[in-house]
């Protein structure tokens, strides 16, 4: 079982929808949680981070952290073209200092 | 503010010749440090971290090897590429083990 799962897409959105990203995670020791957005050919960029339960919202981004059932989710409103990407989902458990991603969502926004 | 660079940004290495790809953070004291591998259209395997001076942790047995001689440096190294050694080599940074890390611009990696 891998540590930190998404589906990998693609994932086919209209502009100006909400997109649904969703990701699950094996380690219940895991206390940090973290977007990245990754354009092709270019390296990944912090979206959001998040470390405890419920929502978290930043302009049109909110991230949703629900621990009990393992699993974290981002939320992308009003849906750009600009937001085209593989979005990466990415934990770290309590003490292991490592930080470990899912494979990546792609993710399309059609004009 | 906090800076990561990591060059080059691209390589083209034949199969058998060594490898050195270095890693430096500015801006900051004793932070973690890490190199990511990325195949193509495949998510980030981590590869090594490291946090302090000539502590590594290995992810994945492998043909490669890290090196982290200064405290915001960080090398990867291998003595003979393979050819599954190609990809995205990715070096990133964080204050510790409980926050964001941020990443440098990457080394896109092809072994011939």
């Amino acid at each position: 079982q891998k540590e930190v799962e998404q589906n990998s897409g693609p994932l086919s959105v209209p502009e100006g929808a909400i997109a649904s990203l969703n990701c699950t995670y094996s380690d219940r020791g895991s206390q940090s949680f973290f977007w990245y957005r990754q354009y092709s050919g270019k390296s990944p960029e912090l979206i959001m981070s998040i470390y405890s339960n419920g929502d978290k919202e930043d302009g049109r981004f909110t991230a949703q952290l629900n621990k009990a059932s393992q699993y974290v989710s981002l939320l992308i409103r009003d849906s750009q073209p600009s937001d085209s990407a593989t979005y990466l989902c990415a934990a770290k458990a309590r003490g292991a200092q490592k930080l470990v991603f899912g494979q990546g969502t792609r993710l399309t926004i059609n004009p | 503010s906090q800076t990561i660079h990591q060059w080059p940004a691209t390589l083209v290495q034949p199969v058998g010749s060594p490898l050195s790809l270095e890693c430096t953070v500015e801006g900051t004291s004793n932070p973690n440090l890490y190199w990511y591998r990325q195949a193509a259209g495949r998510g980030l395997q981590l590869l090594f971290y490291s946090v302090g001076i000539g502590q590594i942790s290995s992810e994945v047995p492998q043909n490669l090897s890290a090196s982290r001689p200064q405290d915001r440096q960080f090398i990867l190294s291998s003595k003979k590429l393979l050819l599954s050694d190609s990809g995205f080599y990715l070096c990133a940074w964080s204050v510790d083990g409980y926050t964001e890390a941020f990443f440098g611009q990457g080394t896109r990696l092809t072994v011939v």
